[in-house]
């Protein structure tokens, strides 16, 4: 089975800290996505990468970056936190192609 | 740019009837389609996909779910649901043709099945 591990399930931060969500997939996967998950919102894309220290941007990078040292492990870096990022994180991985998209089981990060 | 709408955010359903969550998306050449399924405090779960052939996909736990071209929809159902099954659903489109693996998702469906 496809391992997708967020590092922290919950996460309490004060605002200005600098935050580091870390997730680390087994399946050798190329592509890894960081998502937003807000009420209404659905999931939004942060960020994602197709391969090491590759990255691109998604639909709300603001506030946000990653690093991509290793093939299995992309980081989402908070570099000042803000209360408007309280919020559900989850990372998805997927092979090339028309991948399915595994998930982890999340970060709930709150931001006081 | 491609675009997912369900237009429910919740389905109250009573125990052993039928549900349909629908799902409409911008048209595109050629797109592949997904259900998730996310049960509290956990990550997403996939529930079927259409990549291709066949317009009627079943998926796990029952579902099924038929791609519409014409009508752009792709509706997820299931003939008799169970409490277990209450959970957030989430559709989701990859367009195919620009070569990139990044979904866009729904904004979700809370299903509540009541006893």
């Amino acid at each position: 089975d496809v391992k997708v591990t967020q590092s922290s399930r919950y996460l309490v931060k004060r605002t200005g800290e600098k935050v580091f969500l870390e997730c680390v997939q087994d399946m050798d996967h190329e592509n890894m996505f960081w998502y937003r998950q807000d009420p209404g919102l659905g999931l939004r894309l942060i960020y994602f990468s197709y391969d090491v220290k590759m990255k691109e941007k998604g639909d709300i990078p603001e506030g946000y970056s990653v690093s991509r040292e290793k093939k299995e492990r992309f980081s989402l870096i908070l570099e000042s936190a803000s209360t408007n990022q309280t919020s559900m994180y989850l990372c998805a991985s997927t092979s090339t192609g028309v991948g399915i998209q595994y998930f982890g089981a999340g970060t709930r990060l709150s931001v006081l | 740019a491609q675009s997912v709408t369900q237009l429910d955010s919740q389905v109250p359903v009573f125990e052993e009837a039928p549900v349909e969550l629908r799902c409409n998306y911008s048209s595109s050449v050629s797109v592949y389609l997904f259900w998730y399924v996310q049960y509290p405090n956990q990550g997403l779960q996939l529930l079927l996909k259409y990549l291709s052939g066949s317009t009627l996909v079943k998926g796990i736990n029952g579902f099924e779910a038929e791609f519409n071209k014409s009508q752009t929809s792709f509706h997820l159902r299931k003939p008799s649901v169970h409490i277990s099954d209450t959970a957030e659903y989430f559709c989701a489109v990859s367009d195919g043709a620009s070569g990139t693996y990044k979904y866009i998702f729904g904004t979700g469906t809370r299903l509540k099945v009541l006893a």
